[in-house]
Order: C-alpha cells, then sequence, then structure tokens
C-alpha cells in the first residue's frame, strides 16, 4: 500500500500562533483528504484535496501531486483546533492515513 | 453532517464472545468500510463493501467477518473477540460524485477483557 508520512509528530502552539503540518505519501493518488480528530474522538472531514489549493476559514490546504505531498495551514490559531490531524490517501477508493500531528494550542 | 451512526458506541465483552457492530447510513452511499484506531498505528483498513453482497479485504482482516445486505447497513462481525481486538472501529462512506471522499460515523469503542 502507498505509505504516507507526517511531520511533525506533535506540535504545541501558543493561542494565535500559524503552523504548518506536512504530508508525504510515496506514490501517485487520486484522492487526498485531511481530517481533524477533535479530543472527543471524531473525525472531522477538513479537505478533499487530491491536487491544488483550497481554503476554508483559517484552514488552509496545498496538494504537490507530482511531488506528492501536501501541507495544511492553520493560521490564527484557536483553542478549539486542538487535536490530532490526518492526511489519508489512495489510489483506488480504500484510504491509507498517515500517523498524525498531535496540535495542542495553549490560552 | 454525512448520515452515518454506529451502534453501539461502546460495549465491553469477554474474550472468545462473538460480537457485531452495525453501521447504519441514510445517503445511499455504494461504498462502505471499516476501519480500526490504535494508538501508535492510526486508522487501519479492515474490511469494506462497493455494493450490497460485495466485500472485500482490507490490510488487517484476520478475526473479522463482514455483511452487507441492504445497501444502507454493513456489520462488522468479531467471531470469537481477543484481547488484541480491543480498539475504537470506525465506519466510512463514500458515494462516486466527489471521487470516493469519505465520511466517518462517530465511532465504536470496543473492550474485550
Amino acid at each position: 500500500g502507498i505509505q504516507v508520512e507526517q511531520s511533525p509528530p506533535d506540535l504545541i502552539l501558543q493561542e494565535g500562533a500559524n503552523s504548518t503540518l506536512r504530508c508525504n505519501f510515496s506514490d501517485s493518488v487520486n484522492n487526498l483528504q485531511w481530517f481533524h480528530q477533535n479530543p472527543w474522538g471524531q473525525l472531522i472531514n477538513l479537505f478533499y484535496i487530491p491536487s491544488g489549493t483550497k481554503q476554508n476559514g483559517r484552514l488552509s490546504a496545498t496538494t504537490v501531486a507530482t511531488e506528492r505531498y501536501s501541507l495544511l495551514y492553520i493560521s490564527s490559531s484557536q483553542t478549539t483546533d486542538s487535536g490530532v490531524y490526518f492526511c489519508a490517501v489512495t489510489n483506488d477508493y480504500k484510504l491509507s492515513f498517515g500517523a498524525g500531528t498531535t496540535v495542542t494550542v495553549r490560552a | 453532517d454525512a448520515g452515518i451512526t454506529q451502534s453501539p458506541r461502546h460495549k465491553v465483552t469477554e474474550t472468545g464472545t462473538p460480537v457485531t457492530l452495525r453501521c447504519h447510513q441514510t445517503e445511499n452511499h455504494r461504498y462502505m468500510y471499516w476501519y480500526r484506531q490504535d494508538p501508535g498505528h492510526g486508522l487501519r483498513l479492515i474490511h469494506y463493501s462497493y455494493g450490497v453482497k460485495d466485500t472485500d479485504k482490507g490490510e488487517v482482516s484476520d478475526g473479522y467477518s463482514v455483511s452487507r445486505s441492504k445497501t444502507e447497513d454493513f456489520l462488522l462481525t468479531l467471531e470469537s473477540a481477543t484481547s488484541s481486538q480491543t480498539s475504537v472501529y470506525f465506519c466510512a462512506i463514500s458515494g462516486q460524485g466527489k471521487a470516493y471522499e469519505q465520511y466517518f460515523g462517530p465511532g465504536t469503542r470496543l473492550t474485550v477483557t
């Protein structure tokens, strides 16, 4: 299967700070998704982004498919941004997940 | 939010007993999936379905079976639960309109004692 590496594994931010999370993958993909798992365990879809750039409020994402990486940007972080961020990819329909980046935002 | 429910949401069972988890969707999506989430492993695919009565194995299918007799329901069965199957189980669905974007249910926390 496709290998997915996320970095950094852990990130501690002060409220209001900006950050970048990275996802590298080992093969060409036709689907890439970013998820946020909140402290209650719920998986929330952030972006479906196999290529290009998207923005949703304070979050944005860019995928460079030819170079096999994706970036998730969090701007003006808030405590509600805390949780684990997962990147997941597929080249058919079975998602392969990275290990996640645990983000802690301190007030 | 995608209409996905899982039942039960929490279960404690003993080693050797059979367990069935249910995933129910109201979106009429073709594809349904079962994942497990464990510390240090992220989410891993157990089984998936690409239509009624059409299922296939994922990367960690040993000890699990699935059934899908209706579009809206996908069942995961542990024939004889073991402690290594203590985990959080997530169901997901995807249609075809958006090239397989997946949406996840709320999860079931299973503890095998």
